[in-house]
């Protein structure tokens, strides 16, 4: 099975710009849940979609949306972007969601904002 | 609100030695799931190894062990037989078992295996 692909791989942008990140899970997975990775903060959940639901959400501003799409597959929007914005952006999926199943990776957004 | 802590940012080792790093955790729960991950220098995380806390026994997977002490919260990973591929920073990570899809993480252990 291929495994969490996620495009683009790398991303600048300017303060004020949007920015959409593209995630597709493993086939047959349906839970997606996005993560931003920072020097300064770790690794941070953002929010969790299952069946094109919004089921969990992190303590991120608004600016921060996202979908999930019949197919699994989600994006993930950010409006107004800010310095503060620049980081590691991973994608994981898990089959249904549940806590105790393992969440798989993908390789990651790298977005700088500038 | 749970929390992870992963006290040695930094730790090396000679390769072919073993390797202790070191995580605790606080949650008032009593179902919960603990991971390591990997993450070496291309930025791919990687599960290592999952433990269940209702299992008593210590979960294994190859060269890579962990010592699951409940009580005292804490969930340590011994690498054994270290090898220059094990370089990369190591997440110690929590999830709850009911619906809750959120993995809580540690700051990382940046791992050095020294040729």
């Amino acid at each position: 099975k291929a495994g969490v692909t996620q495009t683009p791989r790398y991303l600048i942008k300017t303060r004020g710009q949007q920015v959409t990140l593209s995630c597709s899970p493993i086939s047959g997975h349906r839970s997606v849940s996005w993560y931003q990775q920072t020097p300064g903060q770790g690794l941070q959940f953002l929010f969790e979609y299952f069946s094109e639901t919004q089921r969990n959400k992190g303590n991120f501003p608004g600016r921060f949306s996202g979908r999930q799409f019949s197919n699994s597959r989600s994006e993930m929007n950010v409006s107004t972007l800010e310095l503060g914005d620049s980081a590691l952006y991973l994608c994981a999926s898990s089959l249904d969601g549940r806590g105790k199943e393992t969440q798989y990776f993908g390789p990651g957004t790298r977005l700088l904002v500038l | 609100a749970q929390t992870v802590t992963q006290s040695q940012p930094e730790m090396s080792v000679q390769e072919a030695e073993t390797v202790t790093l070191s995580c605790t955790y606080d949650t008032s729960e009593n179902n919960y799931y603990l991971f390591w991950y990997k993450q070496p220098p291309s930025r791919q995380m990687i599960l290592v190894i999952r433990q269940e806390a209702y299992k008593q026994q210590n979960a294994t997977e190859n060269r890579f062990s962990v010592n699951f002490q409940k009580a005292a919260k804490s969930f340590s990973l011994k690498i054994s037989d270290s090898q220059l591929g094990d370089t990369a920073m190591y997440f110690c990570a929590f999830s709850f078992n009911f619906g809750n899809e959120k993995l809580t993480f540690g700051t990382g252990t940046r791992l050095t295996i020294i040729p």
